[in-house]
């Protein structure tokens, strides 16, 4: 079947932009997770979602970062006012379980933000 | 707290060649390790996992064996393929607590294998 997509799968915002990251988890999946990948660095986590439920936020990297997924299956991560160090690859993830616990998350391809 | 340390790279080698890309990872509590392999142009796919101590995952030829004396999840294979290039990540989950979902990822080594 098919598996995470995401998109766009790259983007190129102006300083001072918002954008908006969509992920599509493989269906039935209840956990969705976001990764965040700068150059030449492993996936650093983001943010976790149960369902609808966003149960942890910690990995963000401040208030201008922000996501949801209102209907347990589509998720967007949105950027508000991006600075250069925002640019990075984002991961999103999902997993047939509650939590991950001893299953596999699944990754999308990520989508490369640059901000200029 | 969790961290995962992985041979800097890039590693280059000639086909049919073996392979070691070393892992350390220091944990609080008791993790489950994978491997995780990343294609040019695709998402992180899992290679091997292991759970507990001295568990050997393996995979399309791979293993890494689980150690906890050493704290170590050392890649290997016998012998590379050219399509064996790719960034490879070392990664830890813990087995219990209230964030065993995140996955601590190692900074990745990039193989590249020449015919």
């Amino acid at each position: 079947g098919a598996g995470v997509s995401q998109s766009p799968r790259y983007k190129v915002a102006k300083r001072g932009q918002d954008v908006a990251l969509r992920c599509d988890p493989i269906s039935g999946h209840v956990s969705l997770f976001w990764y965040q990948q700068a150059l030449g660095q492993g996936p650093e986590f983001l943010t976790y979602f149960q369902n609808e439920a966003q149960l942890d936020k910690s990995g963000l990297p401040s208030d201008r970062f922000f996501a949801e997924r209102p209907e347990g299956s589509v998720s967007t991560l949105k950027i508000q006012r991006t600075q250069q160090e925002d640019s990075a690859v984002y991961l999103c993830a999902s997993s047939l379980a509650l939590g991950g616990m001893g299953y596999e998350q699944y990754f999308g391809p990520g989508t490369r933000l640059t901000v200029t | 707290g969790n961290s995962v340390t992985q041979m800097e790279g890039p590693v280059t080698l000639s086909e049919e060649a073996f392979l070691t890309i070393n892992c350390t990872y220091t944990a609080t509590g008791y993790p489950s390790l994978f491997w995780y392999v990343q294609y040019p142009g695709e998402g992180l796919q899992l290679l091997l996992k292991a759970t507990k101590a001295d568990d050997k995952g393996s995979n399309k030829g791979f293993e890494a064996t689980y150690r906890k004396e050493t704290t170590s999840f050392h890649l290997e294979k016998g012998s590379v393929q050219v399509s064996d290039s790719a960034v490879y990540f070392c990664a830890l989950r813990l087995s219990s607590g209230g964030s065993n979902y995140k996955l601590t990822f190692g900074k990745g080594t990039l193989l590249t294998v020449n015919p």
